[in-house]
């Protein structure tokens, strides 16, 4: 099956810096999102981008699914950023959901 | 919407007790998914729904878990007997077809 590879594993920012998180996948894809995890646990979606790009406030992402890669952009980023960042695909084919291991972020006040 | 709806939040169980877990998607949306998600494996899908029909459950661990789903508006994901290691959080997840899918707020399931 598919793998989905996230980078870095763990990320610690001052609040006001800006971030890039990375996606790979090894295989093509019908669909990629990414999902912020807060401190409660709940994943809440933040795009929904299988190509492209897109921009919601202070965050944007990218896809390239010729290249097999997602990068999510999180600028001056504030304490209420941390949390964990997923990316999650989706088999061609299919609808089999595979997530990454997500990126641990925590932003200092 | 009230989004995803899923119950208990918290379920704390002894081994062995059978344990069920409920789940109400997002009126319309036709797809529904079971996740599971535990420190050492991340998230994990376990099954998924088409139009009520369960579509693939390859993810299922073992024969003690069964999931179904009677209606468009309603599911279940069932464990018995209930064993230590299923402790976890446990996610439901909706979608409108291929599009994004909107996940509830889990249930934490405790097997002591």
């Amino acid at each position: 099956g598919i793998q989905v590879e996230q980078s870095p594993p763990d990320l610690i920012l001052q609040e006001g810096a800006n971030s890039t998180l990375r996606c790979n996948f090894s295989d093509s894809v019908n669909n990629l999102q990414w999902f912020h995890q807060n401190p409660w646990g709940q994943l809440i979606n933040l795009f929904y981008i299988p190509s492209g790009t897109k921009q919601n406030g202070r965050l944007s992402a990218t896809t390239v699914a010729t290249e097999r890669y997602s990068l999510l952009y999180i600028s001056s980023s504030q304490t209420t950023d941390s949390g964990v960042y997923f990316c999650a695909v989706q088999e061609t084919g299919g609808f089999k959901t595979i997530f990454g291991a997500g990126t641990r972020l925590f932003v200092k006040a | 919407d009230a989004g995803v709806i899923q119950s208990p939040r918290h379920e704390v169980t002894e081994m062995g007790q059978e344990v069920t877990l409920r789940c109400k998607p997002i009126s319309g949306h036709d797809y529904l998914f079971w996740y599971r998600q535990t420190m050492m494996r991340g998230l994990e899908l376990l099954i998924y729904f088409n139009n009520n029909v369960p579509i693939d459950d390859s993810g299922m661990p073992e024969d003690r878990f069964s999931a179904k789903m009677p209606n468009a508006s309603f599911s279940t994901l069932k464990i018995q007997p209930s064993e230590p290691r299923d402790s976890a959080v446990y996610f439901c997840a909706s979608s409108l077809s291929l599009y994004e899918q909107y996940f509830g707020p889990g249930t934490r399931l405790t097997v002591t």
